[in-house]
């Protein structure tokens, strides 16, 4: 089975902090996509990436970054967090070559005050 | 540009009652279908999914997805639900980016 954790299930942060979400996936997955959940909105693709130290933007990368420096990590990072960043983040892996699911980490609550 | 339509926030239902959630999607180019799961304070979990062949389409716990090309549905039924069905139910669509709906709560009347 595929495993996909992530470093925290919630997390408080203050305004104008750093902050580090890690996601790490067990079954050598090339693509990674980070996601943000809100009430009514779905899920939407801040980003992702194909393969190590290869990165894309997706559909709201505004106040976030991504690292992957190895193949089975993929981090997000808020550089300086604001109150409306305050959601449920959600990490997901797949197979480069003919993978079509994505596979879901439990998600990080974020609340930022 | 494709879209994904949940028709419905919400479906309360009785138990051992039948349930269908309502997906309609908009796409130029052929696309892959999904219906995802997802219970209280977890991540979400593949329940089906259409890639070529049959239209109807058989996933875990009881569930199955007709896909019509003609109408640009992916509806998702049961026939009998039970209160562990209880949670909220997203569709997808993509190729190799998927677009998500904005979910169905299935709320299980006793």
């Amino acid at each position: 089975d595929v495993k996909v954790t992530q470093s925290s299930r919630y997390l408080v942060k203050r305004t104008g902090e750093k902050v580090f979400l890690e996601c790490v996936q067990d079954m050598d997955h090339e693509n990674m996509f980070w996601y943000r959940q809100d009430p009514g909105l779905g899920l939407r693709l801040i980003y992702f990436s194909y393969d190590v130290k290869m990165k894309e933007k997706g559909d709201i990368p505004e106040g976030y970054s991504v690292s992957r420096e190895k193949k089975e990590r993929f981090s997000l990072i808020l550089e300086s967090a604001s109150t409306n960043q305050t959601s449920m983040y959600l990490c997901a892996s797949r197979r480069g070559t003919g993978g079509r699911e994505q596979y879901f980490g439990p998600g990080t609550r974020l609340t930022v005050t | 540009a494709q879209s994904v339509t949940q028709l419905d926030s919400q479906v309360p239902v009785f138990e051992e009652a039948p349930v269908e959630l309502r997906c309609n999607y908009s796409s130029s180019v052929s696309v892959y279908l999904f219906w995802y799961v997802q219970y209280p304070n977890q991540g979400l979990q593949l329940l089906l999914k259409y890639l070529s062949g049959s239209t109807l389409v058989k996933g875990i716990n009881g569930f199955e997805a007709e896909f019509n090309k003609s109408q640009t549905s992916f509806h998702l039924r049961k026939p009998s639900v039970h209160i562990s069905d209880t949670a909220e139910y997203f569709c997808a669509v993509g190729n190799y980016q998927l677009i998500w709906g904005a979910g169905t709560k299935l709320i299980i009347k006793p």
